[in-house]
């Protein structure tokens, strides 16, 4: 059962422009929700994340926006680089399970075009 | 500091062997989680462990297991491979459990013929 959905599995965005990444979720016990950025051959790497008891979280060029009454989030890439072009995943936890598991998204690809 | 570390890199079994993977967490954390990235697809949890204490186990076959040492590496053993069980397993550490992120290595690639 897929708890964090990641549709429109693909995104071809001209540099400069805005990459704005989509997130969905099921389980509202959820309170912590990250992002991913995955080049080909290495490991994620943390982005940004966001907690339940907010609804937006800056960190530079990304913006994650959380609306808990839709369950659902999203990532804004602004202004969007060639060196953005990578897999980004989102991810979500339930701090109060005495573990921080993460529930992950099958992805999204993002191509930047110079 | 290092990060997250790995080994092998790659590795080539046969269906019925058995494998070990290996991994070193960032200096300073505790917990050491295991994750399995078939193509296509997201990481999936497998285990968490935290002061040599399992944290959590995903939905795995007990043919899956792993440990963490006192210095806080820990091993994944997989028994009786499957073509299935061909992944890209990563390990993440973290410093404590808890509404924190992980910090991943670059993985395992097992293929399994």
């Amino acid at each position: 059962d897929q708890q964090v959905k990641q549709n429109s599995p693909s995104l071809s965005v001209q540099e400069g422009r805005i990459s704005i990444l989509n997130c969905d979720y099921t389980n509202s016990m959820f309170d912590y929700f990250l992002w991913y950025k995955k080049y080909p051959a290495e490991g994620p790497t943390f982005l940004i994340s966001i907690s339940s008891i907010k609804d937006k979280n800056e960190d530079g060029r990304f913006t994650v926006f959380l609306n808990k009454s839709a369950k659902h989030l999203s990532l804004h890439i602004v202004p969007s680089q060639p060196g953005d072009s990578a897999v980004y995943f989102c991810a979500a936890s339930f701090g109060g399970g005495g573990n921080n598991r993460l529930a992950f998204g099958k992805g999204n690809q993002v191509v930047v075009i110079p | 500091d290092a990060g997250v570390t790995q080994s092998p890199t790659h590795l080539i079994k046969t269906r019925g062997q058995h494998v070990t993977l290996r991994c070193s967490p960032i200096s300073g954390h505790k917990s050491v989680s295991w994750y399995q990235q078939v193509l296509g697809q997201g990481p999936q949890f497998i285990f968490q462990y935290y002061e040599k204490e399992e944290r959590g186990r995903g939905n795995f076959p007990d043919r899956f297991s792993a440990r963490q040492f006192p210095n806080y590496s820990s091993e994944l053993n997989v028994n009786a491979l499957l073509l299935g069980d061909s992944a890209l397993y990563l390990c993440a550490s973290s410093r404590v459990v808890g509404n924190e992120k992980l910090f991943f290595g670059s993985g395992t690639q097992l293929s399994v013929l």
